[in-house]
């Protein structure tokens, strides 16, 4: 979905380094999600926010930490990349009632090495 | 918490032929589901949802699923698959407290020709 964008796409890392996936999105949604994507596990909820003031964890955040800038903008960043970080990241949003749907972005595939 | 299970991790079907892919939830309150599709190299997209009324939900390209609440189940069916419905589909729920969601672990369906 195009009013949900990451950057970046691609990126392959080393251990012990510190790096940021950012998600922007043009919908005017409250609510942001970052998920991790591993081949036959689905996906996992990292951290969520329900607005700027909002922040939660979610499944699977140690190791993860996040922040929303802005409404538009959430980020997320590994303090210090791990092999066992490698998976596909998800970005989504939603409105902020009960029964709204979450549209995703295109995804940053990382690569720890 | 709830969970979300996909027993068929991978289907194949010959081109118009049948598809059914199984979904079951554990959660005895109200739940939100979903189906979303994930092509080859791209991002999450919702192929249908159900809220409430009509049990039998209609979705894009031709896919519909059908709540049985009696059965925790929300499965997706097509009554003939083209070669391009060639994906991964997530079968996720959320519940009334902030939709989050919860993905089963996805089924990988290859439609030959």
């Amino acid at each position: 979905d195009a009013d949900v964008t990451q950057t970046p796409r691609n990126r392959i890392t080393k251990t012990g380094k510190r790096i940021m996936l950012e998600c922007s999105q043009t919908k005017g949604h409250d609510r942001m999600y970052w998920y991790r994507q591993d081949p036959g596990l689905g996906l996992q909820l990292i951290y969520y926010s329900f607005d700027v003031k909002d922040i939660n964890k979610g499944e699977i955040s140690d190791g993860y930490s996040v922040s929303r800038q802005a409404q538009a903008k959430f980020s997320l960043s590994l303090e210090s990349a791990i092999p066992n970080q490698t998976a596909l990241y998800f970005c989504a949003t939603s409105d902020s009632g009960v029964r709204e749907t979450q549209y995703f972005g295109p995804g940053t595939r990382l690569l720890v090495l | 918490a709830q969970s979300v299970s996909q027993h068929n991790h991978h289907v194949i079907l010959s081109e118009a032929a049948s598809l059914e892919l199984g979904c079951n939830y554990s959660y005895g309150g109200t739940v939100n589901l979903f189906w979303y599709v994930q092509y080859p190299g791209q991002h999450l997209q919702l192929l249908l949802k159900y809220f409430s009324g009509d049990p039998l939900v209609k979705g894009i390209k031709g896919f519909e699923a059908e709540f049985i609440k009696s059965k925790f189940s929300f499965n997706l069916r097509k009554p003939s698959v083209q070669w391009s419905d060639t994906a991964e589909y997530f079968c996720a729920v959320s519940t009334g407290g902030g939709n989050k969601l919860t993905f089963g672990t996805g089924t990988q369906l290859k439609v030959e020709l």
